[in-house]
Parts: C-alpha cells; structure tokens; sequence
C-alpha cells in the first residue's frame, strides 16, 4: 500500500492569505494525486485531480503541483468559505489511500 | 443534476450485517465506476473498495481492513450499488459514502452512518 503524509496537520490564517498545504507519497506515484476539501458534516468535494487539474466549478485561487512523491494545494487567497479540512488521496495503485488530512482555521 | 443518495446505515451489534443502498440519478448509471469511502467519527477519509462499470468487467476491489467482510454489487436497472457488511466490528464504525469515478471521485453522497455497538 501507497501510504500518504500531509503537512502540517493544522494551520491558522486569516482572510487573504496564501495558503499551501504538502502532501507526500511513500513512493513515486507519477501525477495520480487527487485534492479534496471537506467541510463539518458534509461530504468531501472534489478540487483538484491528476495534481494540477482544476475540477470543475471548483474556485481558480485553488492550485495544485507536483509529481512524483511530493505535491502541493495553494489557495492563492483565503477566502472565508475555505476555511475546511483538505486531503490528499493517491489513485495509482488500489487501495486509494488519502492522508490524514490537514484542517485550516481562522487565526 | 448528479445525485446519489445513500441509505441503510442504523446501529448493529458486532458480528452483525448490514446493506448499504446508493441510488444514483443525474448521469449515466451503467457507465460509472463506483466507489464506497467511509469516515469513523473525528477520523479521516478511508478508501473502502470499488465495482466497475459492467461492461468494463464488473471488478470489484476492496482495502485490506475489509476485504472477505465486504462486497460491493451494483443493479444497473435500479441505478443502485450496495455494500453488504458482514461480520462487523466497532472499528467498521463511521458515515459511509458512495463516491462515482473510477480514480478521483467527482460526485459524493450525503452519507450514511454506522454504528457497530
């Protein structure tokens, strides 16, 4: 299995700021990383897949890069709405580990 | 519009089972490969396992904390996939997702929740 870290695990900010989260994979798992945004009580939402590929309907101030071992999600901008838990997720071999997941709050 | 709603979830003793329902609606059922994620309370997303579209052969996988407990089926005529949960323990304990998409999923459920007690 293709186990996954997130960093760090939690973080304060405030509205505005730039936001980058980094997830990395015991093994090289090319681009097949996926990013999701969850939020108290409700189901993840897809925001990013293959590492840089937008979702649709997802906002353009969230990025993603990497490849490889070691990814990146940007939020360009804080907004109040993304204040949330983010987890990355693997799809290159089955099972489909996520990481632990890393939580953005209000500073 | 893309809906999938789950049901089935409720409180059983250990050993027990149990069969998840997500009825499906807003797209091409037969087409989609499924998924079921599941979330024990405070804790992280877990991948549980995957059924192919039918004509992609129908393959099923399953992570390893549930494999030979769980199967994931699908009834193409009803646009539904289940989970049937046997031998159940209180660690299976969590809100039960069905998820489309075969590698990144793009649709989720509201979730289910069970409770193995």
């Amino acid at each position: 299995d293709i186990q996954m870290t997130q960093s760090p695990s939690s973080l304060s900010a405030s509205v505005g700021d730039r936001v980058t989260i980094t997830c990395r994979a015991r093994q090289s798992i090319s681009n097949y990383l996926n990013w999701y945004q969850q939020k108290p009580g409700k189901a993840p939402k897809l925001l990013i897949h293959a590492a840089s590929s937008l979702q649709s309907g997802a906002p353009s101030r969230f990025s993603g890069s990497g490849s490889g071992t070691d990814f990146t999600l940007t939020i360009s901008s804080l907004q109040p709405e993304d204040f949330a838990t983010y987890y990355c997720q693997q799809n290159y071999s089955i099972p489909f580990i996520f990481g632990p997941g890393t939580n953005v709050d209000v500073k | 519009e893309v809906q999938l709603v789950e049901s089935g979830g409720g409180l059983v003793k250990p050993g027990g089972s149990l069969r998840l329902s997500c009825a499906a609606s807003g797209f091409t059922f037969s087409n989609a490969w499924m998924n079921w994620v599941r979330q024990a309370p405070g804790k992280g997303l877990e991948w549980v396992g995957r059924i192919k579209s039918k004509v992609d052969g129908g393959t099923t996988h399953y992570a390893a904390p549930v494999k030979g407990r769980f199967t994931i089926s699908r009834d193409d005529s009803q646009n539904t996939v289940y989970l049937q949960m046997n031998s159940l323990k209180t660690e299976d304990t969590a809100v039960y997702y069905c998820a489309t998409g075969g590698y990144f999923h793009d649709f989720w459920g509201q979730g289910t929740l069970v409770t193995v007690s």
